[in-house]
């Protein structure tokens, strides 16, 4: 069946160390999408890419970096200089937007 | 920039009644898309409905009903007859179609007590 796999479910990460979430989808979307949700907030859109080897910054893009070298991957690196990293991230992908959206099940990072 | 208002936090209610979820936006756009969303405590996000900006009939799936209304640049959801499995967050979601980029509101938490 097609869908969007996020891996790993649960992260730990150590102060001061990168981080790489993974997000692969085998729907055949051309769009890509990472959101950020804090404990009790909505989703706030980190990047996205509407093509392969193009990607646009979202409203809270400092700290992260993604690429887009496949058109089924889109793996988000949570760097070191991203202060709170602690959230639940979520994955997006579209064909067209108006066709909807899949989400992916989501990585829950904590900086321990 | 588009922009969607959740202006209820939180809404409890008593199994059996209906409750009514507020969603404004904002949009410069003429063709865009709207959507709601489910969010059980397990964290996933799942689809309730999506409506494009050209049709504005009302829909009915079930005890869920939504109001669109272009004129107030408003787009509620109505549980009807709640039950304990309707807790969840409830967001509201926007996109336009010259890049797809989802916006969310801030979510409505709504509890529903036996």
């Amino acid at each position: 069946d097609g869908g969007i796999t996020q891996s790993p479910k649960y992260l730990f990460r150590k102060e001061g160390q990168n981080v790489t979430l993974s997000c692969e989808q085998n729907l055949n979307h051309d769009a890509m999408y990472w959101y950020r949700q804090d404990p009790g907030q909505g989703l706030r859109l980190i990047y996205y890419s509407q093509i392969v080897n193009d990607f646009q910054k979202g409203d809270i893009a400092e700290g992260y970096s993604v690429s887009r070298e496949k058109k089924e991957s889109f793996p988000l690196t949570v760097t070191s200089a991203q202060k709170n990293p602690t959230a639940f991230y979520l994955c997006a992908s579209t064909l067209r937007g108006k066709d909807g959206y899949t989400f992916g099940s989501g990585t829950r990072l904590t900086v321990v | 920039a588009q922009k969607v208002t959740q202006a209820q936090t939180e809404i409890s209610v008593v199994e059996k009644e209906d409750v009514t979820l507020d969603c404004v936006y904002e949009t410069r756009d003429t063709t865009y898309y709207l959507f709601w969303y489910k969010q059980p405590p397990s964290g996933e996000l799942v689809f309730l409905i999506r409506r494009n900006s050209f049709d504005e009939q009302n829909e009915i799936s079930g005890r869920y009903s939504w109001n669109f209304q272009k004129s107030t640049s408003s787009f509620n959801f109505t549980i009807t007859a709640s039950q304990v499995v309707d807790s969840a967050v409830y967001f509201c979601a926007l996109s336009e179609a010259y890049d797809y980029k989802l916006s969310f509101g801030a979510g409505t938490t709504v509890t529903v007590r036996a």
